[in-house]
């Protein structure tokens, strides 16, 4: 059964700075991998999708990179601004079906 | 707005009553998904369509919940005899199977069972 590990829970950072969110996964048998943002209350809002075959996806001042054999990917978002505070998902598709993670809950402070 | 669209978009109950929700996909998707989502936690699979049938079922999808997609085009989720276990956000959305496999989801029908 795959598994979807998201650390860390919580970051709070000051406007400006660069950060790395973290995404692990149990089976590396992935077709995709998609990262997704989520304000409180709304639905999800798809930022960067990695095919399997792929090592990274870049739009704007987001950039997401994928180790399929290591079971690993990691979001990078440039220069934060307050807009970015919210929940990212990360999620893995497995044959028909994506399993997330429990998400990292942003915050950007002013 | 070509989006996926879903409603109602709130939906208060009380426990044993039916709820149902809507889905409408992006008009040139093929796929279908449902989720549901509880607070704090990522969305758990429930159910997805090719067209209009419906392909696999998760373990979460108790006899209680029905899903149809009659004309491969819009969805229903009904929920029978609700219980307060139930109240969470049921997220739907769609994806083009030739594509990258790229789900795009709507906003979500949050339901509250008293």
């Amino acid at each position: 059964k795959q598994e979807v590990t998201q650390i860390p829970a919580a970051l709070s950072v000051p406007e400006g700075e660069n950060l790395v969110l973290n995404c692990s996964f149990t089976d590396s048998a992935i077709y995709n991998l998609q990262w997704f943002r989520q304000d409180p209350g709304k639905g999800l809002t798809s930022l960067l999708l990695i095919q399997s075959s792929q090592r990274e996806q870049t739009s704007g001042r987001l950039n997401a990179s994928l180790d399929k054999s290591s079971g690993r990917s990691t979001l990078y978002i440039a220069a934060s601004q307050p807009g970015d505070s919210a929940t990212y998902l990360c999620a893995v598709a497995s044959g028909s079906r994506l399993t997330f993670g429990e998400g990292t809950q942003l915050t950007v402070n002013p | 707005d070509t989006g996926v669209s879903q409603d109602p978009r709130h939906k208060i109950t009380k426990r044993g009553q039916n709820v149902t929700f809507r889905c409408d996909p992006i008009s040139e998707h093929n796929r279908l998904y449902w989720y549901r989502q509880t607070l704090g936690q990522g969305p758990e699979f429930l159910t997805y369509f090719q067209n209009e049938a419906q392909l696999e079922k998760s373990r979460l999808l108790s006899d209680r919940f029905s899903a149809e997609r009659p004309k491969g085009s819009f969805s229903t989720l009904e929920i029978q005899r609700t219980e307060q276990g139930d109240s969470a956000m049921y997220l739907c959305a769609s994806s083009f199977q030739q594509n990258t496999g790229e789900l795009f989801f709507g906003e979500g029908s949050r339901l509250t069972v008293l």
